[in-house]
């Protein structure tokens, strides 16, 4: 079984358009998050939520909104997609979220990845 | 703030050969330290961790230990294989209250035969 699923795994739009990308944990994790992967591997935190709370917010436009309907499922929506948008997209959870410490191992998944043309 | 600092890449090298990639951080307080791997095509998986000074981590012949002294976390192989090529991220976690990650920019090693 998939520890972390991302749907859909490419995803290739104009700008402008609006879209989302899925994920679901099965392993029973409070924390979710994510993360956006730029073209040099860089990796860089954009949201988390803890227990469908929005714990971390980063400086990410506001054209991005996650949403998590329960803890199992955190999914990212993108309005009025730019060329800049285009990007790995991972989602990852964790068990315990906070305090973040040695047992917070994160589990990544595969990835979606966002061509906007 | 929190940070990671990795040795810029690509880093290739011979099979068989011993690969180090450097890995220091600032942090308050204790935190804890990760490798994670990232093969082609594929997320982040964790390779090994340490979570307190002098702990040595080790998973699939890689080792680090943390150095509490240098602040630092290095990733040892005495052997790589042309199936280690992948991007090594090093990354810790602050014990102040807070939800984060902090990653490093990533090192990308390539191993000819």
């Amino acid at each position: 079984d998939t520890a972390v699923s991302q749907t859909p795994k490419y995803l290739v739009t104009q700008m402008g358009n609006d879209k989302s990308i899925k994920c679901e944990q099965n392993l029973g994790h409070d924390t979710m998050y994510w993360y956006k992967q730029d073209s040099k591997k860089f990796l860089k935190i954009m949201f988390s939520y803890n227990n469908k709370e929005l714990i971390i917010n980063e400086t990410v436009p506001n054209r991005f909104s996650p949403k998590s309907p329960d803890k199992a499922h955190l999914n990212l929506h993108i309005n009025s997609l730019e060329l800049g948008d285009s990007a790995v997209y991972f989602c990852a959870s964790s068990q315990a979220g906070y305090p973040a410490g040695p047992y917070n191992e994160q589990f990544f998944g595969p990835g979606t990845r966002l061509t906007v043309l | 703030g929190d940070s990671v600092t990795q040795m810029e890449g690509p880093v290739t090298l011979s099979e068989e050969a011993f690969l180090t990639i450097n890995c220091t951080y600032t942090a308050t307080g204790y935190p804890s330290l990760f490798w994670y791997v990232q093969y082609p095509g594929e997320g982040l998986q964790l390779l090994l961790k340490a979570t307190k000074a002098d702990d040595k981590g080790s998973n699939k012949g890689f080792e680090a230990t943390y150095r509490k002294e240098t602040t630092s976390f290095h990733l040892e192989k005495g052997s790589v294989q042309v199936s280690d090529s992948a991007v090594y991220f090093c990354a810790l976690t602050a014990t102040s209250g807070t939800y984060k990650y902090i990653f490093g920019t990533g090192t990308r090693l390539k191993v000819l035969a």
